[in-house]
């Protein structure tokens, strides 16, 4: 299966994001999807897991759904920053047997 | 504090070798599942392969552009994960991270540079 993801966004500091990934087959639901962080030049860091889980580290403008009707997962980000700026990939499973699947990433730009 | 750690990267010619490792500390490697993904340059991440712990046989997979040509392996007893990669190509040129999902949320380490030409 594939994740699609826009390949970039942009916005308002302060403004909301939403950076969709749709699963091409198979349901989004059943496999747990993760968003992860890329700042230029730094390595990936996860900001929500298990589709809407988030990390104590991530701060609570970030937050993550899935929408079966579309079959897509969401990350959303509010109260945009310039820190903000970065790739973000989706990921989820292929079967019950974790080999990752990443979406392409999508650049979002803070302006 | 958990800390993943690569080494090895570095200029290397078609068709050539190199062997890439990985320092893992702050959390019981023997019962983590590890990963490598790599990222070629100005692209999006892939998935290299996985590991299971031995408890799980060490079973490896891998994606289809290395399957035959690349392998991984793991000393429990030195907390080290590695990357053996044969026959390479242009293409595999790129930053090579390693990771695990046992942990929640997924670690990753910094990365180390491979350059295939």
């Amino acid at each position: 299966f594939m994740l699609t993801q826009p390949h970039s966004v942009s916005e308002s500091p302060g403004r909301t994001v939403t950076i969709s990934c749709t699963r091409s087959s198979g349901s989004i639901a059943s496999y747990y999807v993760r968003w992860f962080q890329q700042r230029p030049g730094s390595a990936p860091t996860t900001v929500i897991y298990e589709h809407s889980q988030r990390p104590s580290a991530v701060p609570d403008r970030f937050s993550g759904s899935i929408d079966s009707s579309s079959n897509s997962a969401s990350l959303t980000i509010s109260g945009l920053k310039t820190e903000d700026e970065a790739d973000y990939y989706c990921q989820s499973y292929e079967t019950s047997d974790p080999q990752w699947v990443f979406g392409g990433g999508t650049k979002l730009t803070v302006l | 504090e958990v800390q993943l750690v690569e080494s090895g990267g570095g200029f290397i010619t078609p068709g050539g070798s190199l062997r890439l490792s990985c320092a893992a500390s702050g959390f019981t490697f023997s019962k983590a599942r590890m990963y490598w993904v790599r990222q070629a340059p100005g692209k999006g991440l892939e998935w290299v392969g996985r590991i299971k712990s031995k408890t799980d046989g060490a079973a490896t997979d891998y994606g289809a552009p290395v399957k035959g040509r690349f392998s991984i392996s793991r000393d429990d007893s030195k907390n080290m994960l590695y990357l053996q990669m044969n026959n390479m190509k242009i293409e595999d040129s790129g930053l090579y991270y390693c990771s695990t999902d046992t942990l929640v949320p997924v670690r990753w380490g910094q990365g180390t540079l491979v350059t295939v030409s």
